[in-house]
């Protein structure tokens, strides 16, 4: 099964700095099917995750512009091009190409 | 509206049981494929289980395996999850999802927290 792993697991950020968090899979995320599965999920503090980011680079709904991914195969990256107050939570990658894992979770916080 | 609602989490001692419930509004449920996530302090977020619109469509993680039983009734838009045999390592926040597609968690609950200890 695909092992995803993070990094950093923290990262203080500056606001209106950009930010940019990895996400390297064990074995490539790229289906059969041409669809790569690799998802990126935001966690607000006292909140239930949300979907930021699906196959790789499309946004989730109602998810803002800044939030960006990309990547291909077993590399890949969130981007924040501007860090907002709102933004501080844990994120997660996740691949679902396998038996769905998640990875470690990377904590943004305002420096 | 909140698209899902979990209930059903609460304390229990090790070896003993629960059953959580998920109600979803707002979408075609019955079409649905659903998963129950837990998140954990040691273990972070996992999928424990999912179930796809028939009932012979059941995948669970080994560590749950023949502790866990989810099951649907899609005439009441709801889902479900049996724990059995509870231990210690189960304590966290469950979460109900719907995956579109291939971990493509469009709809997440709010969470129902089970504590396991004695």
């Amino acid at each position: 099964d695909g092992v995803v792993t993070q990094s950093p697991l923290f990262l203080p950020v500056t606001l209106g700095q950009p930010a940019s968090i990895s996400c390297k899979s064990s074995q490539t995320l790229v289906h059969s099917n041409g669809n790569t599965y690799l998802h990126w999920f935001q966690q607000r503090p006292g909140h239930a995750p949300r979907l930021l980011i699906y196959k790789v680079s499309n946004r989730g709904s109602g998810v803002p512009d800044r939030f960006s991914g990309s990547g291909s195969g077993t590399d890949f990256t969130l981007r924040i091009s501007r860090v907002e107050v709102e933004d501080v939570g844990i994120y997660y990658c996740m691949q679902g190409r396998y038996w769905q894992t998640f990875g470690q979770g990377t904590k943004v916080e305002i420096k | 509206e909140v698209p899902l609602v979990e209930s059903g989490g609460d304390w229990v001692q090790p070896g003993g049981s629960l059953r959580l419930s998920c109600v979803a509004s707002g979408f075609t449920f019955s079409n649905s494929w659903m998963n129950w996530i837990r998140h954990t302090p040691e273990k972070g977020l996992e999928l424990l289980a999912n179930m796809g619109p028939s009932e012979t469509q059941k995948y669970y993680l080994d560590s749950v395996k023949g502790r866990f039983t989810v099951s649907r009734d899609n005439a009441k838009n709801s889902l479900f999850l049996q724990m059995n045999n509870l231990r210690v390592e189960d304590t966290g926040v469950y979460y109900c999802v719907r995956d579109f597609e291939y971990g493509h968690y469009d709809y997440w609950g709010q969470g129902t927290l089970v504590t396991v200890s004695s």
